[in-house]
């Protein structure tokens, strides 16, 4: 039973542009959601995370925007660069062990 | 300061056979999570161990079991290999206990169960 839901498994979008990400979620005992990036051949690295106390959260070229009466959330990289493409996990936690992570979306910058 | 390493990076078994995995944490840390990582799927959390205790699991039959040791270095023992348990697996440490402290992944490794 998948609880984190990322629709879209494959994104391309021109350098210098806006990213956007998109995550759904089920479980509505989350309170906790993180961003992953990863590239081949490495494990995921944080990306940047959000309470559900909060509705955005900013650092730098990356904002994570949470919707919860939607359970939906949403990363934006502004200005994407080459470098950015990856693959980009969204995950949720209850304050539990686990982080519930969704399919990924891969992500291509070209330039 | 050394980042999470786990070895061996790609394993070949047949059904039946018994694997482990192995995963040195990053320095500081006490605790490593298991993640299995199918293809074309996210990662999915295996367990967790917090000094040398399982504190955590999740929907994975006891036939995938682990070991914390004293310097925090950790091992995913999988008995009765099935097919569909080849996948990438991760190690992942932190600093403390649950899901809201940073966790840094290892690169995985590589299981292909024929």
């Amino acid at each position: 039973d998948q609880q984190v839901k990322q629709n879209s498994p494959s994104l391309s979008v021109q350098e210098g542009r806006i990213s956007i990400l998109n995550c759904d979620y089920t479980n509505s005992m989350f309170d906790y959601f993180l961003w992953y990036k990863k590239y081949p051949a490495e494990g995921p690295t944080f990306l940047i995370s959000i309470s559900s106390i909060k509705d955005k959260n900013e650092d730098g070229r990356f904002t994570v925007f949470l919707n919860k009466s939607a359970k939906h959330l949403s990363l934006h990289i502004v200005p994407s660069q080459p470098g950015d493409s990856a693959v980009y996990f969204c995950a949720a936690s209850d304050s539990g062990y686990a982080l519930n992570f969704g399919k990924g979306t891969s992500l291509l910058v070209t330039p | 300061e050394t980042g999470v390493t786990q070895s061996p990076t790609h394993l070949i078994k047949t059904r039946g056979q018994q694997v482990t995995l192995r995963c040195s944490s990053q320095s500081g840390h006490n605790t490593v999570s298991w993640y299995q990582q199918a293809l074309g799927q996210g990662p999915q959390f295996i367990f967790q161990y917090y000094r040398e205790e399982e504190n955590g699991r999740g929907n994975f039959p006891p036939r995938f079991s682990g070991l914390q040791f004293p310097n925090y270095s950790s091992e995913l023992n999988v008995n009765a290999l099935e097919l569909d348990d080849s996948a990438l697996y991760l190690c992942a440490s932190s600093p403390g206990q649950g899901a809201l402290d940073e966790q840094f992944f290892g690169p995985g490794t590589r299981l292909t169960v024929l």
